[in-house]
């Protein structure tokens, strides 16, 4: 089983909009993290926002939102406002176990172009 | 502003050769990872180092590929020999264990290309 699925190939937005991408994740671990990052057409990959397992609130970075789901296992990235500097791949990941342990699983990714 | 540096940025030879990538993590961290990504895989662990010592290589294929931390400011991957298959973007990223994020920050990556 996949462990992070990421379900829209691509999606387009117009600027100034709103929009979610979707994550979902299979973990039996009790403690992970999850994370997204921007990967825009220059390669770079930056991250985001971050999400712990154990945080009572959803995670907010500026204009990026996690909206955490624990029950349902989803980890869906909300940009508000989009810029069309947003246009870019966006990658969930999870990293499962603590201790220090950081191994992580990304995502297939989802391509998001921001419309004029 | 830390960032994580690699070296080269591109990266074009012929298959047989060796090639040598090079990464510098942000001085502090102790935990540094080696990934691969390309359009059919997508991004893959090849291998990652707590204070210089490997602690999954799991992911790299051991005949031709190797992975090292010769000092706290200096990672290595070599490819010998070469392939074509092994054309990717090459990327490092460094974190540490036991911030509230327990986050990696990637570097700019490698783009290698094997012809």
């Amino acid at each position: 089983a996949q462990k992070i699925t990421q379900t829209q190939p691509g999606m387009f937005v117009q600027e100034k909009e709103a929009v979610t991408l979707d994550c979902t994740y299979d973990t039996s671990d009790p403690s992970y993290g999850l994370f997204w990052y921007k990967q825009p057409s220059s390669g770079e990959m930056i991250f985001l926002i971050y999400q712990g397992s154990y945080d009572q609130q959803n995670a907010t970075e500026g204009r990026y939102s996690l909206n955490f789901q624990k029950a349902r296992k989803s980890a869906n990235l909300v940009i508000s406002a989009s810029q069309l500097g947003d246009s870019a791949m966006y990658f969930c990941a999870m990293r499962e176990g603590s201790g220090g342990y950081q191994k992580v699983t990304f995502g297939t990714g989802t391509k998001l172009q921001v419309i004029p | 502003d830390a960032r994580v540096t690699q070296t080269p940025r591109h990266k074009v030879t012929e298959m047989g050769q060796e090639v040598t990538m090079r990464c510098q993590p942000i001085l502090g961290h102790n935990t540094v990872f080696w990934y691969r990504q390309t359009m059919m895989q997508g991004l893959e662990l090849l291998a990652y180092f707590r204070n210089r010592a490997p602690l999954d290589d799991s992911g790299m294929p051991k005949d031709r590929f190797s992975a090292e931390m010769p000092d706290a400011t200096l990672a290595t991957l070599k490819i010998q020999p070469s392939e074509p298959r092994d054309s990717a973007v090459y990327f490092c990223a460094s974190g540490l264990p036991g911030l509230s994020t327990d986050t990696q920050y990637f570097g700019p990556g490698t783009r290698l290309t094997v012809l």
